[in-house]
């Protein structure tokens, strides 16, 4: 079936430092890779999705490349700051005919000033 | 922004009670799911709809019901509660997916206690 697998956490950073949040994927279809946010006390939120392979995705600082040849799409970030403490979960979805979405486990980062 | 809402935000309840968590969206999407929410295992979907009257099974489904009674309105029942449904429970909803739609709008979840 369809599945995620990501960095277990948590993951503990200086502000300042880089972040590489690992994920790979496995699925028979064509997804579209996401990379989800959830802030304490919050429900998840998009943080950006890339549909097609080969492609770079980015927001906020946070970029990720699509790699169909290493099912990979890992997270990464030049310079983390405090704020950006929260959970990160890597996600799929399948092909554009579901409407669902595989999560992975997430990653708890903790950055501290 | 598209406003997804549940209610309680927290509930506590017994062993072999019966619990309904609620949830609403106000921006016309199509697709609304519940997921739960657990440490170790991420968010796994339970149940999912596509409109009005339709209910479509999710991943763990085991011990739970769902119901759309609308387009806005979609209800997560458990009929039997058993501690391990001891969760943080997220609703969410979205468009019909194309490439420029595909992303879930979630809510800011339920904590639901099984004593």
């Amino acid at each position: 079936g369809d599945s995620v697998t990501q960095t277990e956490g948590p993951v503990t950073l200086s502000e300042g430092t880089s972040l590489t949040v690992n994920c790979s994927y496995e699925t028979k279809q064509y997804p579209t890779l996401f990379w989800y946010v959830q802030y304490p006390g919050e429900g998840p939120q998009l943080l950006f999705k890339v549909p097609k392979a080969n492609e770079k995705g980015s927001n906020r600082g946070f970029e990720a490349t699509y790699n169909k040849e290493a099912t990979s799409f890992h997270l990464q970030k030049a310079s983390v700051q405090e704020s950006d403490s929260a959970v990160y979960y890597c996600a799929l979805s399948p092909s554009s005919n579901t409407n669902k979405v595989v999560f992975g486990t997430g990653t708890r980062l903790q950055v501290l000033p | 922004e598209a406003a997804v809402t549940q209610s309680p935000r927290n509930k506590v309840t017994v062993t072999g009670g019966n619990v309904t968590l609620s949830c609403r969206q106000t921006n016309s999407h199509n697709y609304m799911y519940w997921y739960r929410q657990d440490t170790g295992h991420g968010l796994r979907l339970i149940h999912y709809s596509y409109g009005a009257g339709n209910l479509q099974i999710g991943d763990v489904p085991d011990g739970y019901k769902a119901t759309r009674t609308t387009q806005e309105d979609f209800f997560l029942l458990l009929e039997l509660a058993s501690p391990s449904q001891t969760s943080l429970y997220f609703c969410a909803s979205s468009d019909v997916w194309g490439h420029l739609n595909e992303r879930l709008f979630f809510g800011h979840g339920t904590k639901l206690s099984v004593l």
